[in-house]
């Protein structure tokens, strides 16, 4: 079966700076990875994913993540962040042909941006 | 203006008391989902279905039940078996399980 670890249970970062948000996961079959994020008292929103081809997978608000299958992870950069990206980012895994298809989540980790 | 919809947004309940949470998709996804946050343990899976008619358990099932008697619906019924209840409960819905979810704003229910 498959696990998630976000290494990070919190991460405080100034204004404008760069931030990387470590997710790791294990499997033995191909994966499907995601990262959501969650703002307070809401739902999850979908941040972006990697089903397959490229390993560097890109979001509309500046995010990247890149899937490593030698290191088995799956960590979320973006160079410069605002504010607003404070909130809780989750790392999800699935399991692929051969595998169970339920997702596994992390258990988070809350991004902290001071001004 | 499609999306998933959970109702209501706080919940509070007696001790011993079973309480419905509803969770409606207007997606046409297949797979829907109940999760259970708490803080700092991430999401928790409770039960999950496939396809009308038919749902798995998670890994949180006891003191839960649910059922799937429409595509569009998914409701959650937290039972007075359940130890611990107190919760931030989330439902979410994808086309096929393994694809990206859509979730719904979550229901906090309090059970004093």
């Amino acid at each position: 079966a498959q696990s998630v670890t976000q290494l990070d249970s919190q991460v405080p970062v100034f204004e404008e700076a760069p931030v990387e948000l470590r997710c790791n996961y294990s499997s033995s079959v191909s994966v499907y990875l995601f990262w959501y994020v969650q703002y307070p008292n809401q739902g999850l929103q979908l941040l972006l994913k990697y089903l397959s081809g490229s390993t560097l997978v890109e979001s509309i608000n500046g995010f990247e993540a890149e899937f490593n299958k030698s290191q088995t992870s799956f960590h979320l950069r973006k160079p410069s962040v605002h504010i607003s990206d404070t909130a809780e980012y989750f790392c999800a895994v699935s399991e692929g042909s051969g595998g169970s298809y339920i997702p596994t989540f992390g258990r988070g980790t809350s991004l902290i941006v001071h001004p | 203006d499609g999306g998933i919809t959970q109702s209501p947004k706080y919940l509070f309940r007696k001790e011993g008391q079973n309480v419905t949470l509803s969770c409606e998709q207007n997606l046409n996804h297949d797979a829907m989902y109940w999760y259970r946050q708490d803080p700092g343990q991430g999401l928790r899976l409770i039960y999950y279905s496939q396809i009308v008619n038919d749902f798995q358990k998670g890994d949180i099932a006891e003191g839960y039940s649910v059922s799937r008697e429409k595509k569009e619906s998914f409701p959650l019924t937290v039972t007075s078996a359940q130890k611990n209840p107190t919760a931030f409960y989330l439902c979410a819905s994808s086309i096929v399980t393994g694809h990206e979810q859509y979730f719904g704003p979550g229901t906090r229910l309090t059970v004093t």
